[in-house]
């Protein structure tokens, strides 16, 4: 069992839906991070989280330590978020990143 | 304020050649990540170096790769003999000195390596 599993793994939606991903970790964590890879590969930084939630624009996450559980949202979805959504937790005590496998969102206008 | 910066972008190489691929981190940033993402799996840690010290190197595979980042000039990873499973995109990623990765963190564009 992966130490960062995310859900889905493909997620499909019309142009507007609210979009939500979700990320579970079984270490004891000093962050988390959400990144975007997009077609081409560049990965850019969403989000650094240790509690509680964060806005970014449409960009929303949030964290439950306790239930090592994640999720970032994506309110009013626009095909160019259309990318590869990583969830990367910083193992407590480490500076190595520990990756889930990412979730494909496509938005259809 | 130029980004984590990686050359080259596309590398092809026959099986048995070397392969260089260098990282310039973000400007006042002293440590270096290096993480490889194979063909439909996720980013895995390879190896993380500071100025002139290799710091963990627990997810390099021990034979034919290699990593530095000398006091001037980019981060170096290479990978020696190549073999079709080396076929992967290599991420850099950089930190500021106090930061670690409990900070931001700022990913190259990343260097695909094709091994034919």
């Amino acid at each position: 069992k992966n130490e960062v599993e995310q859900s889905p793994q493909n997620l499909t939606a019309q142009e507007g839906e609210f979009i939500t991903i979700n990320c579970s970790y079984s270490v004891g964590i000093s962050a988390l991070h959400w990144l975007q890879q997009h077609p081409g590969g560049g990965i850019v930084s969403l989000f650094m989280l240790s509690s509680g939630k964060k806005k970014h624009g449409r960009l929303i996450a949030t964290i439950n330590i306790q239930e090592k559980h994640s999720s970032l949202h994506i309110t009013a979805s626009h095909p160019r978020d259309s990318a590869v959504y990583i969830c990367a937790v910083l193992a407590y005590n480490t500076d190595k990143l520990i990756f889930g496998t990412g979730t494909r969102l496509q938005v259809f206008p | 304020n130029a980004g984590v910066m990686q050359n080259p972008r596309h590398l092809v190489r026959r099986r048995g050649q070397e392969a260089r691929l260098r990282c310039s981190p973000m400007k006042g940033h002293s440590h270096v990540y290096w993480y490889r993402q194979l063909p439909e799996e996720g980013l895995k840690f390879m190896v993380y170096l500071q100025k002139e010290n290799i710091i963990d190197e627990s997810g390099m595979p021990k034979e034919r790769f290699s990593a530095e980042f000398p006091k001037e000039g980019p981060s170096i990873l290479r990978i020696q003999q190549v073999v079709r499973g080396d076929s992967a995109a290599y991420f850099c990623a950089s930190s500021p000195l106090d930061g670690g990765l409990g900070n931001t963190i700022y990913f190259g564009e990343g260097s695909w390596l094709t091994v034919v």
